[in-house]
């Protein structure tokens, strides 16, 4: 059974530019949820879609947003990207919310 | 607020010791998790529990309701099982709040 795949693992944008991200689930899981890890303030949630739907959000700005297709896959989008955005973004897929969660490798993002 | 704390930030051990990291949270939760994270940045969900106890391997965790803490231990530790640990807890909004990790070195 494939695991959670990420693409692309490492990404360098400059300031300014705009980048999406894509994350496959299991094959069978409709939950995916996304994270943002930095050095400073460690892992944070950013959003979770079920079905297509965005069921929560967390505190981050518009310039954050992401979507879900049919088929479960999701991608999250940055635009007008800042420095401080450089960091490891993980997804996650379980089966439904408040089952066991499966994380991807994580895209590495670098902004300069 | 929905917050989790972990202990020790940083820990250090000789092969073989027995390793606990701690974890307590401020309100209920629906379920806690452990994971573990090695150098690249990928995570390996470990465990999931709402009551009791996991046992997988050498790695065993507990939750105590009441006190809202959990505690994760490892048996006879080694160096491979130096890495990131991390307690994330999901509260009634079902997001995942996470512990800011424990740094685990285990030295031959």
């Amino acid at each position: 059974k494939a695991g959670v795949t990420q693409t692309p693992r490492y990404l360098i944008k400059t300031r300014g530019q705009q980048v999406t991200l894509s994350c496959s689930p299991i094959s069978g899981h409709r939950s995916v949820s996304w994270y943002q890890q930095t050095p400073g303030q460690g892992l944070q949630f950013l959003f979770e879609y079920f079905s297509e739907t965005q069921r929560n959000k967390g505190n981050f700005p518009g310039r954050f947003s992401g979507r879900q297709f049919s088929n479960s896959r999701s991608e999250m989008n940055v635009s007008t990207l800042e420095l401080g955005d450089s960091a490891l973004y993980l997804c996650a897929s379980s089966f439904r919310a408040n089952t066991e969660a499966f994380f991807g490798q994580g895209t590495r993002l670098t902004v300069v | 607020k929905n917050e989790v704390e972990q202990s020790p930030q940083n820990l250090t051990a000789q092969e073989g010791e027995f390793i606990t990291i701690n974890c307590s949270y401020s309100v209920g939760i629906s379920a806690l998790h452990w994971l573990q994270q090695h150098p690249g940045g990928g995570i390996v969900s470990l465990f999931m529990l709402s009551s009791g106890k996991k046992k997988h391997g050498r790695l065993i965790a507990t939750i105590n309701i009441q006190e809202k803490h959990s505690s994760l231990h490892i048996t006879a530790s080694h160096p491979r099982d130096s890495a990131v640990y991390i307690c994330a807890a999901t509260f009634g909004n079902e997001k995942l709040t996470f512990g800011t990790g424990t740094r685990l070195t285990i030295i031959p």
